[in-house]
């Protein structure tokens, strides 16, 4: 059974530093991993997709890595910004059909100026 | 491109009655699935629906339906509200496999008294 672990659960920086939240699942046979953003009673907004076959994928400031053979994934913000606290979700896909997802708990971060 | 849009936003309803929630995909997106979202048990699949067809179902009570139109429009109906019912329902639209990009929307916020 797919399990996706988030350490830690929350994290509090000061503006400007480069952060790593991370992502376990015990099944390293995925399709792909998916990060998204939650902002507080707001729906989820992908980040980044790391299909299985990728190692990293990278949009502006944020950087997402994928090491199916330990089951981990990191998403990596360089130079945080205020504008950046909000909670981190990783997913991955039950299957190769369909829209299933199976959440980690997130990381709630919190960048202070 | 329109994003994902949810109908209504916030909703509160009485133990016993019931409500139905609507969701519309990403123009040519056909796969919608749906998410219940509490602060105890984090981001949990209720069902999706692909083509006008379940296609995976969660681990909930049958209270919880839904179904999709031919337009892939889709609806959730929850009977006999209970107040652990009351959390933040998310849909999200996708493609026919998993190796396509999930877009959520804004939620569905349902408060049971």
């Amino acid at each position: 059974k797919q399990e996706v672990t988030q350490i830690p659960a929350a994290l509090s920086v000061p503006e400007g530093e480069n952060l790593v939240l991370n992502c376990s699942f015990t099944d390293s046979a995925i399709y792909n991993l998916q990060w998204f953003r939650q902002d507080p009673g707001k729906g989820l907004t992908s980040l980044l997709l790391i299909q299985s076959s990728q190692r990293e994928q990278t949009s502006g400031r944020l950087n997402a890595s994928l090491d199916k053979s330990s089951g981990r994934s990191t998403l990596y913000i360089a130079a945080s910004q205020p504008g950046d606290s909000a909670t981190y979700l990783c997913a991955v896909p039950l299957s190769n059909q369909g829209g299933k997802l199976i959440f980690g708990q997130g990381t709630e971060l919190s960048v202070k100026p | 491109k329109a994003g994902v849009t949810q109908t209504p936003r916030y909703l509160i309803k009485t133990r016993g009655q019931q409500v139905t929630l609507s969701c519309s995909p990403i123009s040519g997106h056909r796969s919608v699935s749906w998410y219940q979202q509490t602060p105890g048990q984090g981001l949990q699949f209720l069902f999706e629906y692909f083509s006008e067809t379940q296609r995976n179902k969660g681990n909930f009570p049958g209270r919880f339906s839904g179904r999709q139109f031919s337009n892939s429009r889709s609806e959730m109906n929850v009977s006999t509200l209970e107040l652990g019912d009351s959390a933040l329902y998310l849909c999200a639209s996708g493609g026919e496999f998993s190796s396509y990009e999930q877009y959520f929307g804004p939620g569905t916020r349902l408060t049971v008294t």
